[in-house]
């Protein structure tokens, strides 16, 4: 079974300040791990995702998170928010054995504040 | 032109009304997934498909069923629509393996 937890619905930000969105999985076999984001009416789309190798990973528009197999975490950060950040961000797991599906949280709408 | 497009964009129907919401990809991937996006809730798998013979239920299937007509053609079906099926549906594709996934822009749904 694999399942994600995104702690904070909702998270605000003033614009040039540290974006830290949470995400915690669980996972009976190793992971690979996604961050989506969702634009408003608009489909998902990639930010990065981590598989193997290193455990730092850098994605699109500033974006890194950093898989820490110790803490059962994938948080994704920036270090300075900008105004077109804002959007809902959805952390996902899935299994990299056999047919296991991807298993998306429930979602963290980014607010960014002028 | 968008890789992966869903059709109709947005859709109002009435409870017991059959609904088919369609999806095509340009991508030649031989997998296709519908999601169902209700807000607080993420999105869950309804059913995917691994390629034209491989049709699985995903974790919310009760309610739908769907359609493999050719690769690049996935079409889900409600039988019999019921108001808490209002919501956002998503297809995705994927190239093999649990890759990344490339989404269509999605319908919206509103039973009534």
């Amino acid at each position: 079974a694999q399942s994600v937890t995104q702690l904070g619905s909702h998270v605000s930000v003033s614009e040039g300040a540290l974006v830290l969105l949470r995400c915690n999985y669980s996972s009976s076999v190793p992971p690979y791990l996604f961050w989506y984001v969702q634009y408003p009416n608009q489909g998902l789309q990639l930010l990065l995702k981590y598989t193997t190798g290193a455990t730092l990973v850098k994605g699109i528009n500033g974006f890194e998170a950093e898989f820490k197999k110790s803490e059962t975490s994938f948080h994704l950060t920036k270090p300075s928010a900008h105004m077109s950040d804002a959007a809902e961000y959805f952390c996902a797991v899935s299994g990299n054995t056999g047919r296991r599906a991807l298993t998306f949280g429930s979602g963290t709408r980014l607010q960014v504040q002028p | 032109d968008a890789d992966v497009t869903q059709t109709p964009r947005n859709r109002i129907t009435k409870t017991g009304k059959r609904i088919m919401l369609e999806c095509s990809q340009t991508k030649g991937h031989d997998r296709m997934y519908w999601y169902r996006q209700d807000p607080g809730l993420g999105l869950r798998l309804i059913y995917y498909s691994f390629d034209v013979k491989d049709i699985n239920k995903g974790e919310i299937s009760d309610g739908y069923s769907v359609s493999r007509q050719a690769q690049a053609k996935f079409s889900l079906s409600l039988e019999s629509a019921i108001p808490n099926q209002t919501a956002l549906y998503f297809c995705a594709t994927s190239p093999g393996g649990w890759e990344t996934q490339y989404f269509g822009p999605g319908t919206r749904l509103l039973v009534l």
